[in-house]
């Protein structure tokens, strides 16, 4: 089974600056991947950034990077120079097994950002 | 625009009544699946469809609750004699057959049962 463990409940960061949202997971697979979805007040989640098992690279998107420590099984989602829109929650999640046999994902329960102006 | 559409957006019902929700997802992509979330929570995995085939059932789904996804386009999703503590949001959320396996979520029906 796959559990994902987000530890900050909340968060605050100032507009401009950098914040690090923790995720650590759990499998027993060699193979699986590892995201990072927004969900704004509006309520529609929005996917950030991909990080698969075996890629040797932190994934990069924008503003978005993954510090992936497959050792530690953790994936902390960094956002650079923070914004007022950034203000959300922010989900981890985990798909097992490679995407040719995809099934569901498990999410953590999320932490909430708010950006200060 | 061509993303995951949900209806309805809001569904109040009394308790012991059926609901039934209706997805659309992107249409090139042929995996969808439906969650539940609750305030504070991530979203808890119900169900998943590949096509038309329902590949995956969370255990956590009493015989209440039926998902389908007929010639594998939309899927609607059944709720039977409904609860209290079926009050939720429902999301449902579609994904290509990539490398990465990212989901697009759409805007979730909230299920309200008095």
């Amino acid at each position: 089974a796959q559990k994902i463990t987000q530890t900050q409940p909340g968060m605050f960061v100032q507009e401009k600056e950098a914040v690090t949202l923790d995720c650590t997971y759990d499998t027993s697979d060699q193979s699986y991947g590892l995201f990072w979805y927004k969900q704004p007040s509006s309520g529609e989640m929005i996917f950030l950034i991909y990080q698969g098992s075996y890629d040797e690279q932190n994934a990069t998107e924008g503003r978005y990077s993954l510090n992936f420590q497959k050792a530690r099984k953790s994936a902390n989602l960094v956002i650079s120079a923070s914004q007022l829109g950034d203000s959300a929650m922010y989900f981890c999640a985990m798909r097992p097994g490679p995407n040719t046999n995809a099934g569901k994902s498990t999410f953590g329960d999320g932490t909430t950002l708010t950006v200060k102006p | 625009d061509t993303g995951v559409s949900q209806n309805p957006r809001h569904k109040i019902t009394k308790r012991g009544q059926n609901v039934t929700f209706r997805c659309d997802p992107i249409s090139e992509h042929n995996r969808l699946y439906w969650y539940r979330q609750t305030l504070g929570q991530g979203p808890e995995f119900l169900t998943y469809f590949q096509n038309e085939a329902q590949l995956e059932k969370s255990r956590l789904l009493s015989d209440r609750f039926s998902a389908e996804r007929p010639k594998g386009s939309f899927s609607t999703l059944e709720i039977q004699r409904t609860e209290q503590g079926d009050s939720a949001m429902y999301l449902c959320a579609s994904s290509p057959t990539g490398m990465r396996g990212e989901q697009y979520f759409g805007p979730g029906t909230r299920l309200t049962v008095t």
